[in-house]
């Protein structure tokens, strides 16, 4: 079945990074692109942007263009997350999701929740 | 960005019709899609896929779920409402990049 495993919850401080990761099961993983978005405690979703999982270009939403970076390990069906010099505004909880053609989202993973805070 | 809106909450009965809208704030329809679609979020979990492309059901989502709509005003229905249901509905539109949600109606009940 398929299914996207993501890393494990995150405490960092103000100014580190976090990389987050996210694996892929059950099916071909160049196939499908792979899209993040945001979760704000209490709050709705934000997109934050794709990543083009046959070639590795990366495509960022406006409000993630900087500090983010969206990555792949193709050989073995992860894409990654990766956020430096963290902020407050940062914490939130982190999806990968599996993206169709017309940018709907079919399989999410269970979440990342990252935390900062001094 | 297009905006979506949604009510913030809604009360039903057990056994009843649910009926949550979407209005978004210019059309999301094209000549052959209407590029609006539905997620369930329950407390603690991901969203799950209901609806797509207005109307289409998501595999394995049970038929008591069903959307409708075009241009810019869509419904998710859920027909009978059951315990299991209870959830963070959000709607999302992809006409236009970036992808933007609404802001989710929370089911309760009543």
């Amino acid at each position: 079945q398929i299914q996207l495993v993501q890393s494990g919850p995150e405490l960092k401080k103000p100014g580190e990074s976090v990389k987050i990761s996210c694996k892929a099961s059950g099916y071909t993983f160049t196939d499908y692109a792979m899209h993040w978005v945001k979760q704000a405690p209490g709050k709705g979703l934000k997109w934050m942007g794709w990543i083009n999982t046959y070639t590795g270009k990366p495509t960022y939403a406006d409000d993630f263009k900087g500090r983010f970076v969206f990555s792949l390990e193709a050989s073995a069906s992860t894409a990654n997350l990766q956020i430096s010099n963290l902020k407050n505004e940062d914490t939130a909880t982190y999806f990968c999701a599996r993206g169709r053609q017309l940018y709907y989202f079919d399989y999410w993973g269970q979440g990342v929740m990252v935390t900062v805070s001094s | 960005d297009i905006v979506l809106t949604q009510s913030p909450a809604l009360a039903v009965s057990l056994g009843q019709r649910a009926t949550i809208s979407c209005r978004a704030s210019q059309s999301v329809s094209t000549s052959s899609y209407n590029l609006m679609h539905w997620y369930q979020q329950k407390p603690g979990e991901q969203p799950k896929l209901l609806i797509y492309d207005a109307s289409n059901l998501a595999s394995g989502i049970p038929v008591r779920f069903s959307g409708s709509g075009s241009g810019t005003d869509f419904t998710l229905t859920i027909n009978p409402v059951q315990a299991d249901d209870i959830a963070t509905y959000y709607c999302q539109q992809s006409r236009e990049l970036p992808p933007t949600f609404g802001s989710g109606t929370k089911l309760e009940i009543k």
